[in-house]
C-alpha cells in the first residue's frame, strides 16, 4: 500500500516566521502535488513536482521533490496570516487511473 | 464561472434515510471523482469515472452508488445512511487519463458536509 506521511500535523506560528512541512513515503512516485485547503472549501492545487531534486517557487513558498522521488517538502518564508490553512501532499496511485493518494495534512495557523 | 460545483453544501439527515449529492463541472474534463474527508481531515478517494465509465471503486460499501449521466456530471447516491457516513464529500475533476502530467491535476468542488443524526 502506498502511503504518504506528513509532518508536522499541526503548526501554530507567529507572522514572519519560517516553516517547513514534510511529506515522506517509502514508495517512488512519478509526480507529487501540494494542495492548500481553506475552511469550508475544497483543496486547491499549488504545485506539481515531477523531476527528482526539482525545486519550484511560488512567491514565498518553495517546494522540493526528493532526489529519489520518495519525499517532498514545502517551505514558507515569512509566513503571513493568509497562509493559514490545511496543506496536503498528494501523489498519483499505481496504474493510469487518475487516483491521488493524499497525506494526512498539515494544519497551519499563522497568528498576526 | 464556477468550475466544479456541488449541491447541496450542507445535508443533515436521519440515520436510515437515502440521500443524493450532485456534482457538475464546466471545465470540459473527462474524469470526475468523489472523495470523502473525515473528521481528521484525511481525504480518501471513493470513486472515479472517465467519460461516464467507472474506473475506481475503492472498497466503498455498496450503499454508495455513483452515477454519471454525462461526463460533466457525477452524482452520489447513498442508501440507508449510517452515523459513520458523516463527513465532507468532495467532487473533483481532471482533464483525463490519456497520460501526461496535466491529466492528473485535480480541481475540487466546495464540498458537501453530510451530518447523519
Amino acid at each position: 500500500t502506498q502511503l504518504l506521511e506528513q509532518s508536522p500535523q499541526f503548526l501554530s506560528i507567529q507572522e514572519g516566521e519560517n516553516l517547513t512541512v514534510y511529506c515522506n513515503s517509502s514508495s517512488v512516485f512519478s509526480s507529487l502535488q501540494w494542495y492548500r485547503q481553506e475552511p469550508g472549501e475544497g483543496p486547491v492545487l499549488l504545485v506539481t513536482v515531477v523531476t527528482g531534486g526539482e525545486v519550484k517557487k511560488l512567491k514565498r513558498l518553495t517546494f522540493q521533490f526528493g532526489d529519489a522521488r520518495k519525499d517532498s517538502s514545502l517551505h514558507i518564508t515569512a509566513a503571513q496570516p493568509g497562509d493559514t490553512g490545511l496543506y496536503l501532499c498528494a501523489a498519483a496511485g499505481a496504474g493510469n487511473t487518475g487516483k491521488l493518494i493524499f497525506g494526512q495534512g498539515t494544519t497551519l495557523q499563522v497568528k498576526p | 464561472d464556477t468550475a466544479v460545483s456541488q449541491t447541496p453544501k450542507y445535508l443533515v439527515t436521519q440515520m436510515g434515510n437515502d440521500k443524493s449529492i450532485k456534482c457538475e463541472q464546466n471545465l470540459g474534463h473527462d474524469t470526475m471523482y468523489w472523495y470523502k474527508q473525515d473528521s481528521k481531515k484525511f481525504l480518501k478517494i471513493m470513486f472515479s469515472y472517465n467519460n461516464k465509465e467507472l474506473i475506481i471503486n475503492e472498497t466503498v460499501p455498496n450503499r454508495f452508488s455513483p452515477k454519471s449521466p454525462d461526463k460533466a456530471h457525477l452524482n452520489l447516491h447513498i442508501n440507508s445512511l449510517e452515523l459513520g457516513d458523516s463527513a465532507v464529500y468532495f467532487c473533483a475533476s481532471s482533464l483525463g487519463l490519456a497520460g501526461g502530467l496535466s491529466y492528473n491535476e485535480q480541481f475540487f468542488g466546495p464540498g458537501t458536509r453530510l451530518t447523519v443524526l
